[in-house]
Formats: C-alpha cells, sequence, structure tokens
C-alpha cells in the first residue's frame, strides 16, 4: 500500500522564518509527486516533482526531490502571514491517476 | 488555469435524506474525477475515481450503495450521499484531470462541507 508521510505535522514560526517542510514516500511504481497548499478551501496546486535534484522555484517557494532517498521537501524563506496554510504532499503511481496523500503539515505564521 | 466548481458549497440537512454533489469542469473536459473526503485537521482521503461512461471505482472501506457516484458527461460527476448521518458530516472535495491537457496536476473543486443534523 502506498504510504506519504509529512513532518512535522504542526509548525509555528514568525514572519521572515524560513522553514522546511518533508514528505517520504513508499511507492510501488513511483511517477511524480505534488506539492498543495490549502487554506479554507480546497488544495491549490504549488510544484509537481518528476526528476531527482532539479528545483522547482516560484517566488519565495521550492522543492526538490530525492528519489534515492525517497523524499521532498519544500521550502519557504522570508514567511509571511499569508503563507500560513495546510500544505499537502501527494504521490502518483504510474497506474492510473489517483494521488496518495500525506497527512499535511499546518504552517502558522505569526506577526 | 482550469476552473472546477462544486454546488452546493454548504449543505445541511436532517439525518435520513440524500445529498446530492455536484462536480463540474468549467473550461476543460474531465474523463477522470476524483472524489475526496476531508475530516477536521486531517488530510484528503480518496473515496472513488469517477470515470465518464462508466462505473466508478471505490477505495477500500467506501461503501458504494451509500456514496453513488455518477459521471455522464465530460464535465459533470455527482456524488450523492444517500441516507445521511451524522458520522457523515466532512468537507467533500472533487478534483479533475483535464482530458486533453494529460499530465498529473488534478484541478480541485471549492469543496462542499456536509453537516448532517
Amino acid at each position: 500500500e502506498d504510504k506519504v508521510v509529512q513532518s512535522p505535522l504542526s509548525l509555528v514560526v514568525h514572519e521572515g522564518d524560513t522553514v522546511t517542510l518533508n514528505c517520504s514516500y513508499e511507492v510501488t511504481n513511483f511517477r511524480s509527486l505534488l506539492w498543495y497548499k490549502q487554506e479554507k478551501k480546497a488544495p491549490t496546486f504549488l510544484f509537481m516533482l518528476t526528476s531527482s535534484g532539479i528545483e522547482k522555484k516560484s517566488g519565495r517557494l521550492s522543492s526538490i526531490l530525492d528519489k534515492k532517498e525517497l523524499f521532498s521537501i519544500l521550502n519557504i524563506t522570508a514567511t509571511q502571514t499569508g503563507d500560513s496554510a495546510i500544505y499537502l504532499c501527494a504521490v502518483r503511481e504510474t497506474s492510473g491517476s489517483r494521488l496518495t496523500f500525506g497527512e499535511g503539515t499546518q504552517l502558522t505564521v505569526n506577526p | 488555469g482550469a476552473v472546477v466548481s462544486q454546488h452546493p458549497s454548504w449543505v445541511i440537512c436532517k439525518s435520513g435524506t440524500s445529498v446530492k454533489i455536484e462536480c463540474r469542469s468549467l473550461d476543460f473536459q474531465a474523463t477522470t474525477m476524483f472524489w475526496y473526503r476531508q475530516f477536521p485537521k486531517q488530510s484528503l482521503m480518496l473515496m472513488a475515481t469517477s470515470n465518464e461512461g462508466s462505473k466508478a471505482t471505490y477505495e477500500q472501506g467506501v461503501e458504494k450503495d451509500k456514496f453513488l457516484i455518477n459521471h455522464a458527461s465530460l464535465t459533470l460527476s455527482t456524488l450523492t450521499v444517500t441516507s445521511a448521518h451524522p458520522e457523515d458530516s466532512s468537507f467533500y472535495i472533487c478534483s479533475a484531470r483535464d482530458r486533453l491537457a494529460g499530465g498529473d496536476t488534478q484541478y480541485f473543486g471549492p469543496g462542499t462541507r456536509l453537516t448532517v443534523l
């Protein structure tokens, strides 16, 4: 059974801090790993990673995948209160379209 | 970007009644849609995969007779919670894959909050 584990489950920081969120996975036939941000409603897409060692970057957010060690990290630099959300990691296998989600990391950024 | 809508956004119903939730892809065709359930402070749990023109594939532990899924067109999937009970109260989210774009990205709807009294 596919397994996605995120850590920490909860994180409280001050504005301006840098945070690193972790996602480890166990899947039979890995295809891709996706990061989502969920605020009050449904998740919004952040990144999709398929290759090891290639950093994806969008503004203050960046992510990288290590397919040998089976994990990914999501970095947020110079955090702002608007970054407060649940960050979800999901993996997809080569067969089928389903995503298996981790438990999420609840990030709270205090002013 | 691709937009997925859900209706209603919030529904309150009495125990024993049935509730239908619609999921629409507004500007793309989706042969596959997914239904998730999310309890407070928990992650998304996949309930079923809805395929246009065929029967839905349910995850283990999800009762297919209780959660009826219909995917009658390339832009619409419905989830009907039959004989709802308070334990069915949850946040139901659908997502869809763009048939033409391919790839792995799923676009999520805004979710439907169901409260069963």
